[in-house]
């Protein structure tokens, strides 16, 4: 079955206001890592944690291995802020290989 | 600062074709990563190689798909005969030892 779920699949959001997305996963994962697909299809980093919380700027990304889940916040959304954004899940055991979430399409209206 | 690399941009090939996809991972990086992104099936790992060694071989690719690293500045993806499902965008990615830095993908278009 699917080892990361994430949610929602889809959000908007108006200008200025937050919200949150989130990843859940079957198995304890290693670390985590948030990207975000840019206009040119890259998949761009924004957060790697192996544990805690990291910040910047409007984005703040929380892991916790043990609870099975991460977040990726966004306050003060901006309209550059719409895309698509992924989480990205290390398993504890086995290669370093990537397993992704469904991704959420983010869109922010004026 | 270079990041990941990758040619073509944009492939179109006839069904049963054979077609080489190029990848330039960051200097210094000892882990690529191969990756198929389809909206049905979302990001499908294809292979990864550590330090030039193949360590994961997608098992449902194997048959057509092959991927290559003879030195450690550059691999290539091999698909042969090309089929119209392998329609895709393939991306590369190289990691140091915790962040994969993806390039910016291949489409392939096969008619």
């Amino acid at each position: 079955g699917d080892q990361v779920e994430q949610s929602p699949s889809a959000l908007s959001l108006h200008e200025g206001t937050g919200s949150a997305l989130r990843c859940n996963f079957t198995t304890t994962m290693r670390a985590v890592q948030w990207f975000r697909k840019n206009s040119r299809g890259s998949l761009i980093n924004l957060f790697y944690l192996a544990s805690g919380t990291k910040e910047n700027g409007r984005l703040k990304s929380a892991f916790d291995s043990k609870e099975r889940y991460s977040t990726l916040h966004i306050r003060d959304a901006q309209l550059e802020d719409s895309g698509t954004y992924f989480c990205a899940a290390e398993a504890s055991s086995g290669s370093w290989q990537l397993i992704f979430g469904s991704g959420t399409q983010l869109t922010v209206m004026p | 600062d270079a990041g990941v690399t990758q040619t073509p941009r944009h492939e179109v090939a006839e069904k049963g074709q054979t077609i080489i996809l190029k990848c330039e991972p960051v200097s210094g990086h000892n882990d690529l990563f191969w990756y198929r992104q389809t909206k049905i099936q979302g990001l499908e790992l294809l292979s990864y190689f550590r330090s030039k060694s193949l360590m994961e071989d997608g098992g449902a690719f194997k048959d057509r798909f092959k991927a290559e690293m003879l030195n450690s500045s550059f691999s290539t993806l091999k698909i042969q005969p090309t089929e119209p499902k392998d329609s895709a965008v393939y991306l590369c990615a190289s990691s140091s030892r915790d962040e994969q830095y993806f390039g910016p993908g291949t489409r392939l278009t096969v008619l």
